[in-house]
């Protein structure tokens, strides 16, 4: 079935370190990918998605890559500020799906000043 | 302000007790979605509604219930909760049809001793 598999956290950098969160899936055909926020106490907040291969989504400076011959969505920010701080989900749509969201577990970002 | 609302936020309890949690989305979404988030697992996805008096089953049913007789309100219902159902809970929803966001709730944060 599909799936979402992510680098597993905590990731700890330092303020204005660059940043990449892994993200690799398993689905047939073109999935729609997200990049889901989760600040502490809060629900989750869509950051970025990406609707057919090579599309780029960006948001806040963090951006993402739809690559198909890799089946990866991996997020990246050029320099992190410490109100970065959250779990990043990725999650995938499935092509045959209206509605069903599939999640990875989570990767938990703390950033230092 | 768009949004979803999920009460209570908090919630101890015993084994059998029965309990209710209200999820509410003042959007006029067509669909809507209850998760339990539990660590290292992400997001699973327990049950979902495609509209007023529709509902099916997630990956993670089993203990659970819900109903829908409103478009905007989502009730999850434990009959009789166990200790494997302590967990953080979050009810979404979103427009039928595309990749469209998908709105989280702040969250329920469920013990069961």
């Amino acid at each position: 079935g599909d799936s979402v598999t992510q680098m597993e956290g905590p990731v700890t950098l330092s303020e204005e370190a660059f940043l990449t969160i892994n993200c690799t899936y398993t689905a047939t055909g073109y999935p729609s990918l997200f990049w889901y926020v989760q600040y502490p106490g809060e629900g989750l907040q869509l950051l970025l998605k990406a609707t057919k291969a090579d599309d780029k989504g960006s948001n806040k400076g963090f951006e993402a890559t739809y690559r198909k011959e890799t089946t990866s969505f991996h997020l990246e920010k050029g320099s992190v500020q410490v109100s970065d701080s959250a779990v990043y989900f990725c999650a995938l749509k499935a092509m045959d799906s209206s509605y069903k969201l599939i999640f990875g577990s989570g990767t938990r970002l703390l950033v230092r000043p | 302000e768009a949004q979803v609302t999920q009460n209570p936020r908090y919630l101890i309890t015993v084994t059998g007790k029965k309990l209710t949690v209200t999820c509410s989305q003042n959007m006029n979404h067509e669909y809507m979605s209850w998760y339990r988030q539990d660590p290292g697992l992400g997001l699973r996805q327990i049950y979902y509604s495609m509209n007023v008096e529709v509902t099916d089953k997630g990956d993670v049913p089993e203990g659970y219930k819900v109903s829908r007789k409103e478009k905007r309100n989502f009730p999850l219902i434990l009959e009789s909760p166990s200790p494997n159902q302590t967990s953080l809970y979050f009810c979404a929803s979103r427009r039928s049809g595309g990749p469209y966001e998908q709105y989280f709730g702040p969250g329920t944060r469920l013990t069961v001793t």
